[in-house]
């Protein structure tokens, strides 16, 4: 069963503007990570956030995590077209047993 | 670009065949995992191996059969498809399943449709 829900389901913006998409996880977890799928592609490991740390960055990438709410949130600055893909949040307990959330769909727009 | 290669990137089977798809990778990791994606949906687990064992079978049909010859291989032996079967099969490695913060690299995966 999917540990993650993500939200929202699709997302559309212009190009420059910034992007957000949350992760909410059911369990405790160790740890979670972030990822990006081109259509009918593999998936690309963006960032990884431990269950001890609050926020993190990469490049106009950052990512946040709120155990206590069993919360993570991406946010994507200053968004380019070539960000236009899925965005799925996936979390692991004791192994690396990933669970991967829903999805966001995101469209930036020329 | 991934350094996890999967083979074929298409696969068309009838549901008497059988067919393998095949994934390697060089990056010296000791885990290896077979997720399976259905159009719009999340990835889902199938199988995971470590040191060439399999230690996860997330209850998946005996028509799929995983083998891991090495430790830079992983195949999953396909046999008396189903339509419903049709899907992108994702071939993932990382270090070592143990401890958290591993990452996991994926492969550009196999589209599979069985007719």
């Amino acid at each position: 069963s999917q540990q993650g829900e993500e939200d929202p389901q699709a997302l559309s913006i212009q190009e420059g503007e910034n992007a957000t998409m949350n992760c909410s996880y059911k369990t405790s977890i160790n740890n979670l990570q972030w990822y990006r799928q081109n259509s009918g592609r593999g998936l690309v490991h963006l960032i990884l956030i431990r269950s001890n740390e609050r926020e993190k960055h990469s490049g106009r990438l950052r990512v946040t995590l709120d155990t206590s709410k069993k919360s993570s949130s991406l946010l994507i600055t200053a968004s380019r077209a070539a960000d236009t893909a899925s965005y799925f949040c996936a979390t692991s307990r004791n192994t690396d047993k990933l669970i991967f959330g829903t999805g966001t769909r995101l469209q930036v727009f020329p | 670009d991934t350094e996890v290669t999967q083979t074929p990137k298409h696969l068309v089977m009838g549901m008497t065949n059988k067919k393998s798809l095949k994934c390697e990778q060089h990056m010296g990791h000791r885990a290896m995992y077979w997720y399976k994606q259905k159009a719009k949906k999340p990835p889902e687990l199938m199988f995971v191996y470590s040191y060439e064992k399999l230690s996860i079978n997330e209850s998946v049909p005996s028509r799929f059969s995983p083998e891991c010859p090495n430790s830079s291989l992983l195949n999953l032996h396909l046999h008396a498809l189903q339509p419903e079967d049709s899907a992108l099969y994702l071939c993932a490695s990382s270090q070592d399943v143990q401890g958290s913060g591993n990452t996991i690299y994926f492969g550009e995966g196999s589209w599979l449709t069985v007719v």
